[in-house]
């Protein structure tokens, strides 16, 4: 069945380091969501991807959807300690449901 | 607060017994979905509903869970002889519109079961 998968699991960073999350799917996706959740919160919603080699930027945050659609990353620049949580990608193929994958989880240290 | 309700925040019942948690949308949402997330894990879907219709359910939903959107403004989820394997956060989420959009997640309802 259709898999989400996210690395790494974990990632810490020295406040001022940049971060980056790699989600990558088993087959092509129609749209790609990205969530943060932080510690013991519920997930937020960050952004939705579409089209084949989508680039947005929020801020610090740059959000990527591969050429396939198959792959997708999350790029924070210069993180802060507000930056800590669980970032979740989730996909979406037609005719089925959002498929979260396990997140990472983003430690900062100041 | 406009945002998405969940009632109870946290649930302990003992094995065998039946819950029944509540969702209350963002007013004007039109989907409703119920997911489950274990530590470490992300939200696992188990249902949505647009409007009063529950559209999909999980395959890998046991028949001992079932929801219900009447009117189609708030759900209920139930699980019935719960068992200590269900012991999770149970998230709900509500989006508008036809497809799968930006969802707003509710605070969820704790469940442990001992």
């Amino acid at each position: 069945g259709q898999q989400v998968m996210q690395i790494p699991q974990y990632q810490h960073v020295q406040e001022g380091e940049d971060f980056t999350t790699y989600c990558n799917s088993s087959t092509t996706l129609s749209n790609i969501q990205w969530y943060k959740q932080r510690p013991g919160g519920h997930p937020v919603f960050l952004i939705q991807l579409v089209k084949s080699g989508e680039v947005k930027k929020q801020k610090r945050l740059t959000f990527q959807f591969g050429e396939a659609k198959k792959n997708s990353s999350l790029h924070i620049t210069a993180t802060q300690t507000t930056d800590v949580g669980t970032y979740f990608c989730a996909g979406h193929k037609a005719g089925t449901a959002l498929i979260f994958g396990k997140g990472t989880t983003l430690s900062v240290s100041s | 607060d406009t945002g998405v309700s969940q009632d109870p925040r946290h649930k302990i019942t003992k094995r065998g017994q039946n819950v029944t948690f509540r969702c209350d949308p963002i007013s004007e949402h039109n989907r409703l979905y119920w997911y489950r997330q274990t530590l470490g894990q992300g939200p696992e879907f188990l249902t949505y509903f647009q409007n009063e219709a529950q559209l999909e359910k999980s395959r890998l939903l046991s028949d001992r869970f079932s929801a219900e959107r009447p009117k189609g403004s708030f759900s209920t989820l139930e699980i019935q002889r719960t068992e200590q394997g269900d012991s999770a956060m149970y998230l709900c989420a509500s989006s508008i519109g036809q497809g799968w959009n930006e969802q707003y997640f509710g605070p969820g309802t704790r469940l442990t079961v001992t």
